[in-house]
């Protein structure tokens, strides 16, 4: 089956420092990749993804590259802010299959100034 | 502007009541679904649907019930069967055609049971 694999959290930085949150998958077939981010409160909303190995996501600072030979997501920041406080999710659905998405349980991120 | 909707934003049942969220979409999605979401559990399916008029159980299809009569609109009906139904339930759609996989949500309803 497909499932999604992230570092637990929460994840504490200091404004401007260096994130990684990791996320590692297995997946039957060719799976598209996403990273989701959930504000306090709120739904959750794309952040970046990526639909083929080597790929990079990015957005609003954030990157993550689509490694098929470690099966792996990294999400990453080079400076973080105290407004990137949230919850990230990973997830993945596999193309021509049932198109059910699958999510990480989430990695909470909080930024202290 | 499109997107979902989700009402209302917070509930509040009595035990042994049944509640129904709303769920409404302008994005012509073919697809929608409804997801549980509880402190440190992620995201748990309840119910999918991939077109109108039919639907699948999810992972936690119990004691929850839902409709698909129009395109736009996927209702929830949490039930006096559930057991525990305080939580956040997030609705979301997708493209059925081209299915990239991307899901768009609405900004969840929080139910409480007294």
């Amino acid at each position: 089956g497909n499932s999604v694999t992230q570092m637990e959290g929460p994840v504490t930085l200091s404004e401007e420092a260096f994130l990684t949150i990791n996320c590692t998958y297995t997946a039957t077939g060719y799976p598209s990749l996403f990273w989701y981010v959930q504000y306090p409160g709120e739904g959750l909303q794309l952040l970046l993804k990526a639909t083929k190995a080597d790929d990079k996501g990015s957005n609003k600072g954030f990157e993550a590259t689509y490694r098929k030979e470690t099966t792996s997501f990294h999400l990453e920041k080079g400076s973080v802010q105290v407004s990137d406080s949230a919850v990230y999710f990973c997830a993945l659905c596999v193309t021509g299959g049932s198109y059910i998405p699958t999510f990480g349980r989430g990695t909470s991120l909080i930024v202290h100034p | 502007d499109g997107g979902i909707t989700q009402s209302p934003k917070y509930l509040f049942r009595k035990e042994g009541q049944n509640v129904t969220l709303s769920c409404e979409q302008n994005l012509n999605h073919d697809a929608m679904y409804w997801y549980r979401q509880d402190p440190g559990q992620g995201l748990r399916l309840i119910y999918y649907s991939q077109i109108v008029n039919d639907f699948q159980k999810g992972d936690i299809a119990e004691g929850y019930s839902v409709s698909r009569e129009k395109k736009e609109s996927f209702p929830l009906t949490v039930t006096s069967a559930q057991k525990n139904p305080t939580a956040f339930y997030l609705c979301a759609s997708s493209m059925g055609h081209p299915n990239t996989g991307e899901l768009f949500f609405g900004e969840g309803s929080r139910l409480t049971v007294l």
